[in-house]
């Protein structure tokens, strides 16, 4: 079935410095994929989405490239700001609609000053 | 502008007791979803109503969880008889009726979640 291994955190950076947050997937089809963000106190949000192999999303200077030769959509930022610490989701849907996304276990960063 | 919003946003009960989850969806969304965050794994799907009506109940543990969508007022989900098991974050998440593929999940608006904590 479809599954998201997602990057275990918490992480902690300090500003400025580059951040990684690996997600790799498992689908039977060509899946869109997504990350979602949450800050404090909130509910997600989506971040960024891409819909077929090669597509970069990007947002708030994140980018993530769906990569279906290794099956990841690693998200990627060059320099963190302390306002950048959330907790971090990646999911995937295979189908139309939202019954069927699948998210990985989430990742919380840190970002110091 | 408020967006989805659930209450309560904490909530302990003892085994045995009922645990009711709200949720009132963003302004303008009439389908609303459920999932539940377990310790240490991911959101998982767990429903998806329309007003009224519920789509798909796929994801929904067989026993002692309901949920529904009134005409008037929030989205409810119900927990009859809660085990610590049940312990997790639920969340809610609306979006509107658009075509598309995919077109729910890219317009999903996520509450922040409710906790429960059972003794």
């Amino acid at each position: 079935g479809d599954s998201v291994t997602q990057m275990e955190g918490p992480v902690t950076l300090s500003e400025e410095a580059f951040l990684t947050i690996n997600c790799t997937y498992t689908a039977t089809g060509y899946p869109s994929l997504f990350w979602y963000v949450q800050y404090p106190g909130e509910g997600l949000q989506l971040l960024l989405k891409a819909t077929k192999a090669d597509d970069k999303g990007s947002n708030k200077g994140f980018e993530a490239t769906y990569r279906k030769e290794t099956t990841s959509f690693h998200l990627e930022k060059g320099s963190v700001q302390v306002s950048d610490s959330a907790v971090y989701f990646c999911a995937l849907s295979e189908k139309t609609g939202a019954n069927n996304l699948f998210f990985g276990t989430g990742t919380r960063l840190t970002v110091i000053p | 502008n408020a967006g989805v919003m659930q209450n309560p946003r904490h909530l302990v009960r003892r085994r045995g007791q009922e645990a009711r989850l709200r949720c009132s969806p963003m302004k303008g969304h009439s389908h609303v979803y459920w999932y539940r965050q377990l310790p240490e794994e991911g959101l998982k799907f767990m429903v998806y109503l329309q007003k009224e009506n519920i789509i798909d109940e796929s994801g929904m543990p067989k026993e002692r969880f309901s949920a529904e969508f009134p005409k008037e007022g929030p989205s409810i989900l119900r927990i009859q008889q809660v085990v610590r098991g049940d312990s997790a974050a639920y969340f809610c998440a609306s979006s509107p009726p658009l075509p598309g593929p995919n077109s729910g999940a890219n317009v999903l608006t996520f509450g922040a979640g409710s906790r429960l904590t059972v003794l």
